[in-house]
């Protein structure tokens, strides 16, 4: 199983982009990337998927270069709204006896 | 709003004692899956249910179980609760058995405090 590595917290500004990093060294060549943000005192929620290169929604992007041993989770101009915690997965395509592995995520703050 | 239920919202009881905590998943998903969130360990997989049979396992402790019922809602029962039981704990569920097809949709949580 594929293990992330992903900073535990930052700052921003409101207004600024946001690009957080998840490194996946031992990624497996069927898995996707996933991302779910978390706001305080709720559940975490789905956000973006990837499997390769790059991928926009109306959330944020995912940037997932060549090698996959990364990816950028993106938030264009973030807003005091987007303070919450953001988790990277490594994903296999299909469940067999996956664990889904959340860890402590990464926590931003956005501040005025 | 997920789609997905869970009850009690909050929870208060006394080490060693029992409690059961119920989800009900999203219309159509077959999957339920349970989470334990503390400020220590984030947010760690306990177990996954789907269609009525166990279809993955994490870390859970002996004194937890849980069950999928017919009506694909799922209880998780902890018992001899200790202080470090208290923990934020949450449902999600999935249309499918699992993995990247399939995102999982939380539940609101149930707050669990043990005194």
């Amino acid at each position: 199983l594929a293990k992330t590595t992903q900073p535990i917290s930052m700052d921003s500004y409101e207004g600024q982009e946001v690009n957080i990093t998840c490194s996946h060294n031992n990624i497996a060549t069927n898995d996707y990337i996933t991302w779910y943000q978390q706001f305080p005192s709720q559940g975490p929620r789905f956000i973006i998927q990837g499997y390769k290169t790059k991928v926009t929604n109306e959330v944020a992007s995912l940037f997932i270069p060549a090698d996959r041993k990364s990816s950028t989770l993106s938030l264009p101009r973030v807003s005091l709204s987007d303070t919450a915690v953001y988790y990277c997965l490594v994903v296999p395509p299909t469940g067999g006896s996956y664990i889904p592995t959340f860890g402590r995520g990464t926590s931003l703050i956005v501040h005025p | 709003d997920s789609g997905v239920t869970q009850t009690p919202k909050h929870l208060i009881t006394a080490t060693g004692q029992r409690v059961t905590l119920r989800c009900s998943p999203r219309s159509g998903d077959l999957s339920v899956y349970w989470y334990q969130q503390s400020l220590d360990q984030g947010l760690q997989f306990l177990i996954q249910y789907y269609n009525g049979e166990e279809r993955a396992k994490g870390n859970i402790l002996e004194r937890f179980s849980a069950q999928q019922f017919p009506d694909l809602h799922s209880e998780l029962n902890l018992s001899s609760l200790e202080l470090g039981d208290s923990a934020l704990y949450f449902c999600a569920s999935s249309v499918g058995a699992g993995g990247s097809y399939n995102e999982q949709f939380f539940g609101p949580g149930t707050r669990l405090t043990v005194l």
